[in-house]
């Protein structure tokens, strides 16, 4: 059973353009991350939102934490070719002790 | 600063044999944790070595071992591989204090079991 559920799943833009990927639990969090990962690469931590409702930017990319800290959405603005990747959340909760407990990922494509 | 590092970042092993994997984490982080990545799924948990103690196990067979040294530096053991185990194998160190405890991965080891 997969405790955090990401989608879309793929997701193939033009450069440009602007996307939102969703990261979606029952269960809460006390803490939860955004990675993303090259093919045959770790994961690089993007962001961590630790607060609900909380709202960080980096850059073009702006991540929210659901008000009742069971969710979250990652929006890039003006996607580049750059920015293709996968996309995966992990969140930690209180069954889960130190361990991230990672969603499958969206694959993002952004083509010049 | 050096990041995590892991070696060998390739491997090539055949069904029955054993294979250890090697980490070291970031400098003053003391705690490592090991995932596995298999293709089109995100990481799942495999162990967790804060101080040389375990902090957590998920759910993978008792073939899958590890330890933590002295020098904070880990080893994941797997043993009688299966076709299944092919894999990114990836490692993470942290600080392991407090409630956010960041998690930063390394470049991972390719296993392919054939």
């Amino acid at each position: 059973t997969q405790l955090l559920e990401q989608s879309p799943q793929f997701l193939s833009i033009q450069e440009g353009e602007n996307l939102t990927v969703y990261c979606n639990s029952s269960s809460v969090f006390s803490s939860l991350q955004w990675y993303r990962q090259e093919p045959g690469e770790g994961p690089v931590l993007l962001v961590t939102v630790v607060t609900g409702g909380e709202v960080k930017k980096l850059k073009r990319l702006t991540f929210q934490f659901g008000d009742a800290r069971k969710d979250s959405s990652l929006h890039i603005t003006a996607a580049q070719p750059g920015d293709t990747g996968l996309y995966l959340c992990a969140g930690r909760n209180s069954n889960s002790g130190y361990a991230l407990n990672f969603g499958k990922g969206t694959s993002l494509l952004v083509t010049p | 600063d050096a990041g995590v590092t892991q070696s060998p970042t390739h491997l090539i092993k055949t069904r029955g044999q054993h294979v250890t994997l090697r980490c070291s984490p970031i400098s003053g982080h003391k705690s490592v944790s090991w995932y596995q990545q298999v293709l089109g799924q995100g990481p799942q948990f495999i162990f967790q070595y804060y101080e040389k103690e375990e902090r957590g196990r998920g759910n993978f067979p008792d073939r899958f071992s590890a330890r933590q040294f002295p020098n904070y530096s880990s080893e994941l053991n797997v043993n009688a591989l299966l076709l299944g185990d092919s894999a990114l194998y990836l490692c993470a160190s942290s600080l392991a204090t407090g409630v956010i405890n960041e998690q930063f991965f390394g470049p991972g080891t390719r296993l392919t079991v054939l």
